[in-house]
């Protein structure tokens, strides 16, 4: 099993849709969560770090589950710009090493 | 805002060629890490370094080795290049909350 799945995707949503990412992790030993986004031929960037209590960036909310392993993404009213590839990415607990999912495609159709 | 820079964007080397990728960061971070991109495979960490002169393998290691003979560099060495090494490589910097990733460099070896 990899260390961490994501939805397969593509997401092709309209504009102002509502959208949801699933991402799980096997190690329950991990300690940080992030989401990154990347952009075609361009590299991953922080989009948001995701705490317990899940918090909220504008549009884009994401949640942790440490029970079931589980973090999620949710983006509102989304742009065209919101189009990329989402990164779940989970720390473990000892290092700097840091674990990426394979991505979720997210395209947003005017 | 830290800078992470990779010495070439796009990398053309014939089979059997020693490559070398720089990577540059600015901002006095201990943990350096190189990464490759392939489509289905998502990011597969090849070495990194927690600092000077130290270095640690990733889950891709062979094939490849690294150098750091100073804090800001960090040298991705493919000691014989060949074509399944043909990849988007990409080296980054971490802080306590997440990565920096520079621009990438696209190989391809013929």
């Amino acid at each position: 099993r990899k260390e961490v799945e994501q939805d397969p995707g593509p997401f092709n949503v309209p504009e102002g849709a509502t959208v949801a990412f699933n991402c799980t992790y096997s190690n329950s030993a991990s300690q940080s969560f992030f989401w990154y986004r990347q952009d075609c031929r361009k590299e991953p960037k922080l989009l948001m770090s995701v705490y317990s209590s899940g918090n909220e960036d504008g549009r884009f909310t994401a949640q942790l589950n440490r029970a079931s392993q589980y973090i999620s993404l949710l983006i509102r009213d989304s742009k065209l710009s919101d189009s990329a590839t989402y990164l779940c990415v989970v720390k473990k607990n000892y290092g700097q090493n840091f674990v990426f999912g394979p991505g979720t495609r997210l395209s947003v159709l005017p | 805002d830290v800078k992470v820079t990779q010495s070439s964007r796009y990398l053309v080397k014939r089979t059997g060629e020693k490559v070398f990728l720089e990577c540059v960061q600015d901002m006095d971070h201990e943990n350096m890490f190189w990464y490759r991109q392939d489509p289905g495979l998502g990011l597969r960490l090849i070495y990194f370094s927690y600092d000077v002169k130290m270095k640690e393998k990733g889950d891709i290691p062979e094939g490849y080795s690294v150098s750091r003979e100073k804090k800001e560099r960090f040298s991705l060495i493919l000691e014989s290049a060949s074509t399944n090494q043909t990849s988007m490589y990409l080296c980054a910097s971490s802080f306590s909350y997440g990565y920096t990733f520079g621009s990438g460099t696209r190989l391809t070896v013929v």
